[in-house]
Order: C-alpha cells, then sequence, then structure tokens
C-alpha cells in the first residue's frame, strides 16, 4: 500500500470548515483513499472514501486531485465534537481489506 | 444494530497472567480484525481473519499471542503469559469482505 503523509496538528475555528490534507504520491490506479477518524479513548470511525472521482457524505467531503497524488477532507462546519486525529489510508483492494493507520492528523476545533 | 461488541472494557491483570479478550463482530460481516494501539507505537494490526480463517497474522508480536474464530460470532485474543509491555488497548473491527471496517470500543489492558 502507498504511503501517506499528513500535518501533525492542525486547528480550526468552530462553525468553519476544516480542510485536512493528505500527500500520497506513491498511489496507483487501483489504490483507494480512506478516512477514518479517532475522538479520544474511542475506536476509529470510519468517514469516507474514494477512487478518483470527489465523494460526499453526510459526515464530510473528500476532495482528490486529479493526479491522484494527494487528497483534501473537508468538515463543512466543524463542532467541538469533531476535535480527534483523521488518519488518511491508502489501501489496494486485492491485498485484502487491511488497514494501516499512520501517525494522522490532530485536529483541534476551537470554541 | 449494537455494532462490534468487546469485552471486557478494562482489565488489569498481573504479569505472568494469562488474559482473553473478547470480540462479537456485527451480524453478516464476514472479516474480523484485531489491532494494538499504545502511545508509541499507534495502531497496529495484530491479525485479520476472512470467514473465520486467519489470513495474516504477521502483526502478531510474539507466540505469547493467539488468536481464535470459532465462529462468525465470535473471536478471541489471548496473551499467556502477559507482561507489563503488553499494557494496551486492543480494539476489534468487522467489515464485508472489501468494505469499511467498523471499530469496536476496545478493551484497555493494563499488566502490573
Amino acid at each position: 500500500d502507498a504511503k501517506t503523509t499528513q500535518p501533525t496538528s492542525m486547528d480550526c475555528a468552530e462553525g468553519r470548515a476544516a480542510n485536512l490534507p493528505c500527500n500520497h504520491s506513491t498511489i496507483s490506479g487501483n489504490e483507494y483513499v480512506y478516512w477514518y477518524r479517532q475522538i479520544h479513548s474511542q475506536g476509529p470511525q470510519y468517514i469516507i472514501h474514494g477512487l478518483k472521482n470527489n465523494e460526499t457524505n453526510e459526515m464530510a467531503s473528500l476532495i482528490i486531485t486529479e493526479d491522484r497524488k494527494s487528497s483534501t477532507l473537508i468538515l463543512p462546519h466543524a463542532t467541538l465534537r469533531d476535535t480527534a486525529v483523521y488518519y488518511c489510508i491508502v489501501r489496494t483492494p486485492n491485498t485484502g481489506n487491511q488497514f494501516y493507520f499512520g501517525t494522522g492528523t490532530s485536529l483541534t476545533v476551537i470554541p | 444494530d449494537a455494532g462490534v461488541i468487546q469485552s471486557p472494557r478494562h482489565e488489569v491483570t498481573e504479569m505472568g497472567q494469562e488474559v482473553t479478550l473478547r470480540c462479537k463482530p456485527i451480524s453478516g460481516h464476514n472479516s474480523l480484525f484485531w489491532y494494538r494501539q499504545t502511545m508509541m507505537r499507534g495502531l497496529e494490526l495484530l491479525i485479520y481473519f476472512n470467514n473465520n480463517v486467519p489470513i495474516d497474522d504477521s502483526g502478531m508480536p510474539e507466540d505469547r499471542f493467539s488468536a481464535k474464530m470459532p465462529n462468525a460470532s465470535f473471536s478471541t485474543l489471548k496473551i499467556q503469559p502477559s507482561e507489563p509491555r503488553d499494557s494496551a488497548v486492543y480494539f476489534c473491527a468487522s467489515s464485508r469482505s472489501t468494505s469499511e471496517q467498523y471499530f469496536g470500543p476496545g478493551t484497555r489492558l493494563t499488566v502490573t
């Protein structure tokens, strides 16, 4: 699976959009980008995933660049409950359903 | 759906004792995963099962660790004998084939 690079930490004002970047410059054509988050003392929670096209669900939007070498997770209106560690993961579908979590980005939403 | 269920939620034991962690996956999911999380090493995949069969146990740290999945609704992770360095939060997750994984609340293990 391709390696991902994320900033260690970020702050965001409550009510504003939180934009979390992820670099995955070695991604292959059949590898998906997944985002999870982990709120303190809880298990990781699935947010969204995509292959080539931008994706949106009730939690967030995922913007993948045309060359697929980077992506951005967007939380449109951050709340205090969005404070968590956010993990960007690249997964090859043919190698089973294994996810390798890196260090992620610690997002703090500020009142 | 109740989600992934893990027990116990907290376990405190003395070095050398046997520890058994339990997991009930979401009904209908055919893949099950055991992870360990520590401050130093982050979230590590220990082993995963597909249709009750262990597929990859390369993350299991050593022979003191073993995992079983006797049926589709139950799995155990056993540590025997336990050591202080095994102290961590152990998560179980389940999924349908290649879809997203759903995690349980974790078991916080402390070995003194």
